[in-house]
């Protein structure tokens, strides 16, 4: 099973763009890439998923280089609400299991 | 979206007693449940996935005895967390998807956080 590492905390302030990034390093070719957002007693909220090279959406972008052994969750300019855990995962192939690694507590500052 | 309701979202109970927490799809049929356990400022650590139909697969080093999981329909699977002890105290979380395969997204429940006296 491709193991994750990310940062365990990061910092920022209101209105700053914020990357995390995450290794793959064992990632499987029918593997795919997948974020998730958690608050504090609440389950977590999906934010994005890709293959490879770039994938958007209204939260988020992630980036994927071309050998998939990493990847960027980009938050555009972040708020207080942004406060939270994000869990960069690996969709295990074609099971539908996701395994959580420690996650990225990020702390955002007025 | 999707959405996937667990009850209860907080139970306390003495220990010795059994506690069942379900899992709900609330608009769409989930052939596959995961359970996930999370203790404070942990990580969600996947117990078991439940299969419609058919027996749950547990992860290694889950106790099938403990954790009884049932998935009797295509939108409800059952943890029971038999004789609960302190330990046994944690946040259960569920999720369902969507998608086939390797894509598509997974939904979360809101969590159910069991406190055993």
């Amino acid at each position: 099973l491709a193991k994750t590492t990310q940062p365990i905390s990061m910092d920022s302030y209101e209105g700053q763009e914020v990357n995390i990034t995450c290794s793959h390093n064992n990632i499987a070719t029918n593997d795919y890439i997948t974020w998730y957002q958690q608050f504090p007693s609440q389950g977590p909220r999906f934010i994005i998923q890709g293959y490879k090279t770039k994938v958007t959406n209204e939260v988020a972008s992630l980036f994927i280089p071309a050998d998939r052994k990493s990847s960027t969750l980009s938050l555009p300019r972040v708020s207080l609400s942004d406060t939270a855990v994000y869990y960069c995962l690996v969709l295990v192939g074609n099971t539908g299991k996701l395994i959580f690694g420690q996650g990225t507590t990020l702390q955002v500052k007025p | 979206g999707a959405v996937v309701s667990q009850h209860p979202s907080w139970v306390i109970c003495k220990s010795g007693t059994s506690v069942k927490i379900e899992c709900r799809s609330l608009d769409f049929q989930a052939t596959t449940m995961f359970w996930y356990r999370q203790f404070p400022k942990q990580s969600l650590m996947l117990m078991a996935t439940s299969n419609e139909g058919s027996k749950a697969t547990y992860e290694q080093g889950v106790e099938k005895d403990k954790f009884l999981i049932n998935h009797a329909s295509l939108t409800l699977s059952t943890l029971t967390v038999t004789s609960a002890h302190p330990e046994d105290s944690s946040f259960y979380i569920c999720s369902a998807g969507t998608g086939s395969g390797n894509t598509g997204e997974l939904f979360f429940g809101e969590g159910s956080r069991l406190t055993v006296l």
